[in-house]
This record gives structure tokens, C-alpha cells and sequence, in this order.
């Protein structure tokens, strides 16, 4: 049972452009929600974070939405650089006191030039 | 600082054969994970340690799955036997105490199975 979900595999889009990368859960005990870029060959690093008591959090041209009603996040990139061209993973934990992080299957951004 | 290190890079072993992935997570980091990446599941979560002590192996696959982790610094993972629907890439991932700190990864292991 996936309890983190990345429904598209893969998105294009234009240099420049906005990147939108979407995220769903069903744990509603999740409350802190982290964003990864992972290159290939490398290990995933990490982008940017959400707290639940938030609905929105940015860090330059990173921005992550929380909407805890529908369960779903997700990752704004305004402007897309070709260098943001990797795979995106999303992932949740909860503050049940045995915390574990659950990643979603990724998406893949390819930012063209 | 040096990260979460990771041995080997890369693997490639027989059908049968015993493989041990080694993990050093980074110092002063009370938890570990282990994670592996397929396309099918993307990160999978394994099993985590928290203070050396694991605290939820229900992701590991099947009994041929074992890991341990025996002081603060060091972590094995193994299978016994191995099989080709192991192949993938194994991440090591550690942090500090508590829900809500950011996780950091090795950077893999290689693992293919013929």
C-alpha cells in the first residue's frame, strides 16, 4: 500500500517555465513533508520542507504547498533551470514517536533548454 | 564533514550468493535507514535504527533480508541468498533524533544479481 504517491512519472517542461511536481498521502497522521532532487548515480539531497501547522513554505525559486484537507503537497520551481533536471522525490513522516520517512516513487523533471 | 558513506559502489554477483552492503552514517546521527530504489516502488523503505536498536524492519522483503547494527557508527545490510529481483540500488540514510529533521543519503549501492 502505497501511503505516498507520485502519480506522474515524468514532466517536461520549458526553460524558464514553472515546475509543478504533485504529491498525495493517505496517513493522515503525517505531519512534516519533505521534498528530494536526486541525480543520476548520486544519492537524493535534500530541497525544501513542510511543517504541517504551515500551508506554505519557500526557499528562493523553490516554493512547497501543503493543502492537509486534500492530503496533497506540492513543488512550485519558478524559474525551471535545465540544471533542475533530475528526479524529484517527495516524502512524509509523522510525529508518532516511531518516525519513519515514506518517499513517493518520483517524478522526473526534465527542463529543456 | 564527511557524509553518509557507503561500500560498495557497485556489486555484481551470482544467483545464491551471500552480499553484504556496508553503511557509516554520519557522526552524531542516532538514526539510520536503509532504503532501496526500483523503478516499480521508488524509495522503499527497508528498515530504520534508532540509538542502534531497530525499531521497524516491516519493510524488509523477505527472511534473506537481514541487517544489524552493531555501535553507532556502522551498519550492515545482507542477503542470504541473493536473487536477480534484488538487483537495485541500496541507499544508506541517516539523521539526528527526531521527526521533522531532514534525513541524509550515501550516495548507493550498485547491486546486480545474475
Amino acid at each position: 500500500d502505497q501511503q505516498v504517491k507520485q502519480n506522474s512519472p515524468s514532466l517536461s517542461v520549458q526553460e524558464g517555465r514553472i515546475s509543478i511536481l504533485n504529491c498525495d498521502y493517505t496517513n493522515s497522521m503525517f505531519d512534516y513533508f519533505l521534498w528530494y532532487k536526486k541525480y543520476p548515480a548520486e544519492g537524493p539531497t535534500f530541497l525544501i520542507s513542510i511543517s504541517s501547522i504551515k500551508d506554505k513554505n519557500e526557499d528562493g525559486r523553490f516554493t512547497v504547498f501543503l493543502n492537509k484537507s486534500a492530503k496533497h503537497l506540492s513543488l512550485h520551481i519558478v524559474p525551471s533551470q535545465p540544471g533542475d533536471s533530475a528526479v524529484y522525490f517527495c516524502a512524509a513522516t509523522g510525529a508518532s514517536g516511531t518516525y519513519k520517512y515514506i518517499f513517493g516513487t518520483g517524478t522526473r523533471l526534465k527542463v529543456l533548454a | 564533514d564527511a557524509g553518509v558513506i557507503q561500500s560498495p559502489r557497485h556489486e555484481v554477483t551470482e544467483m545464491g550468493q551471500e552480499v553484504t552492503l556496508r553503511c557509516k552514517p554520519i557522526s552524531g546521527h542516532n538514526s539510520l535507514f536503509w532504503y532501496r530504489q526500483t523503478m516499480m516502488r521508488g524509495l522503499e523503505l527497508l528498515i530504520y535504527f534508532n540509538n542502534n536498536v531497530p525499531i521497524d524492519d516491516s519493510g524488509m522483503p523477505e527472511d534473506r533480508f537481514s541487517a544489524k547494527m552493531p555501535n553507532a557508527s556502522f551498519s550492515t545490510l545482507k542477503i542470504q541468498p541473493s536473487e536477480p529481483r534484488d538487483s537495485a540500488v541500496y541507499f544508506c540514510a541517516s539523521s539526528f533524533g527526531y521527526a521533522g529533521n531532514t534525513i541524509y543519503f550515501g550516495e548507493g549501492s550498485w547491486l546486480t544479481v545474475v
